[in-house]
């Protein structure tokens, strides 16, 4: 079984630019978590998905940042007019309908700096 | 070993030694907890969870023990190997709080040869 994958792994945009971040849940899972993590700290919530609906979006900034999840295709993390403060890692994590989702299974991650 | 936490986030400890990381949580209505290995470069790896309903759940070499009445976690790693070194994390999840997961700030466990 594939684990979640996110793409790129790697992301360097300027500043005022767009960054697409990229999720594909396991397979059967149909919950999607974004969290981002600064260096050497935690990782903080950001949103929550199921397909082609926000669950929860507490976490996420109010301007600038969305997210989504399609009935077709990965979960997409969109950061536009980028600025030095969003550089961080992304991490994407799923979970199963069973057990409440609540044991999360994350990807990689996008580590994204912006210059 | 022993760690604190937040007062001592790097853990040292001989390999073959046992180590104990723990965590200190805020909220008393969390129902589920998580503990996470992240190495370098990498991302979380799910090492075992517990829910509020037990106070002890053992797996491979590691064991959970929650102590609700002080809100405190502790991970126990038996035989701590080379290949155990990383960052630690505990997660909370709590009722209410839908299924989004709190982290806590990491403990870096080293083990030296």
């Amino acid at each position: 079984n594939a684990g979640v994958m996110q793409n790129p792994r790697h992301l360097v945009r300027r500043r005022g630019q767009e960054a697409r971040l990229r999720c594909s849940p396991m397979k059967g899972h149909s919950h999607v978590y974004w969290y981002r993590q600064l260096p050497e700290e935690g990782l903080k919530f950001m949103v929550y998905l199921q397909k082609e609906n926000i669950i929860d979006e507490s976490g996420m900034p109010k301007e600038r940042f969305s997210a989504e999840f399609p009935k077709e295709g990965p979960s997409i993390l969109r950061i536009q007019q980028v600025v030095r403060g969003d550089s961080a890692a992304y991490f994407c994590a799923s979970s199963p309908q069973k057990n409440r989702g609540e044991t999360q299974y994350f990807g990689p991650g996008t580590r994204l700096l912006v210059l | 070993g022993e760690s604190v936490g937040l007062h001592l986030p790097t853990l040292s400890v001989q390999e073959g030694d046992n180590s104990i990381i723990n965590c200190a949580y805020s909220n008393s209505a969390s129902d589920y907890f998580i503990w996470y290995k992240q190495e370098s470069g990498k991302g979380p790896q799910f090492i075992i969870d517990i829910r509020s309903n037990m106070d002890k759940r053992q797996g491979q070499r590691v064991t959970v023990l929650l102590n609700k009445t002080v809100k405190h976690l502790s991970l126990q790693i038996a035989a701590t190997q080379p290949g155990d070194s990383a960052v630690y994390f505990c997660a909370e999840k709590f009722t209410g709080g839908g299924n989004k997961l709190t982290f806590g700030t990491g403990t870096q466990l080293k083990v030296e040869l």
